[in-house]
């Protein structure tokens, strides 16, 4: 089992909708969560951070985590053409000398 | 502030030659990073420095692959000798602190290295 799981996608969501991305993760004790965007051939950019369980909202994006369910998810609400892009789910454990541990991304294309 | 730098930003290179990748992080983040994204394989953490000194080289694939950070404002990635398997975009990151809400790494433009 992988330690971070996304689906590859790629997800088509039609302009305007709402893009929902999820992501799972095998460590229990992982308490930092981030979603990076990355254009394809640029370097990855980081969108939200979250810590603690619930939702965190952001403009047009909104982090959720579930730590029972050890579940992560992005939400983008009113989709660009501009969101079209790979989406890259990172989980990291407690301590400082803990690793970030990439997804190995969704693919979303917003169709006009 | 410029961002993390990187140089070059490509390189071709033959079998058998000694490639060096360069960095320069953000100025005030005490923690660096190397990595490897591929197409099979994402994005792979080859190796991590806090205040100049490696923590964690786990990721770094064989002896062929060794990282520097010989001051707060600089570090190399060397292949010696490159494979065509080598061939990726190899990414430097930074970041202020470690710890929960203080992880956010800012990576630079990547570069992208073919091995003939």
């Amino acid at each position: 089992q992988k330690e971070v799981e996304q689906n590859s996608g790629p997800l088509s969501v039609p302009e305007g909708a709402i893009a929902s991305l999820n992501c799972t993760y095998s460590d229990r004790g992982s308490q930092s969560f981030f979603w990076y965007r990355q254009y394809s051939g640029k370097s990855p950019e980081l969108i939200m951070s979250i810590y603690s369980n619930g939702d965190k909202e952001d403009g047009r994006f909104t982090a959720q985590l579930n730590k029972a369910s050890q579940y992560v998810s992005l939400l983008i609400r009113d989709s660009q053409p501009s969101d079209s892009a790979t989406y890259l789910c990172a989980v990291m454990g407690y301590s400082s000398a803990s690793k970030i541990i990439f997804g190995s991304g969704t693919r979303l294309s917003i169709r006009p | 502030d410029a961002g993390v730098i990187q140089s070059p930003r490509h390189e071709v290179t033959e079998m058998g030659q000694e490639v060096t990748l360069r960095c320069k992080p953000i100025s005030g983040h005490d923690y660096l990073f190397w990595y490897r994204q591929t197409m099979m394989r994402g994005l792979e953490l080859l190796i991590y420095f806090n205040n100049n000194v490696p923590i964690d080289d786990s990721g770094m694939p064989e002896d062929r692959f060794s990282a520097k950070m010989p001051n707060a404002s600089f570090s190399t990635l060397k292949i010696q000798p490159s494979e065509p398997r080598d061939s990726a975009v190899y990414f430097c990151a930074s970041s202020e602190q470690q710890g929960p809400g203080y992880n956010e790494q800012f990576f630079g433009p990547g570069t992208r290295l073919t091995v003939l």
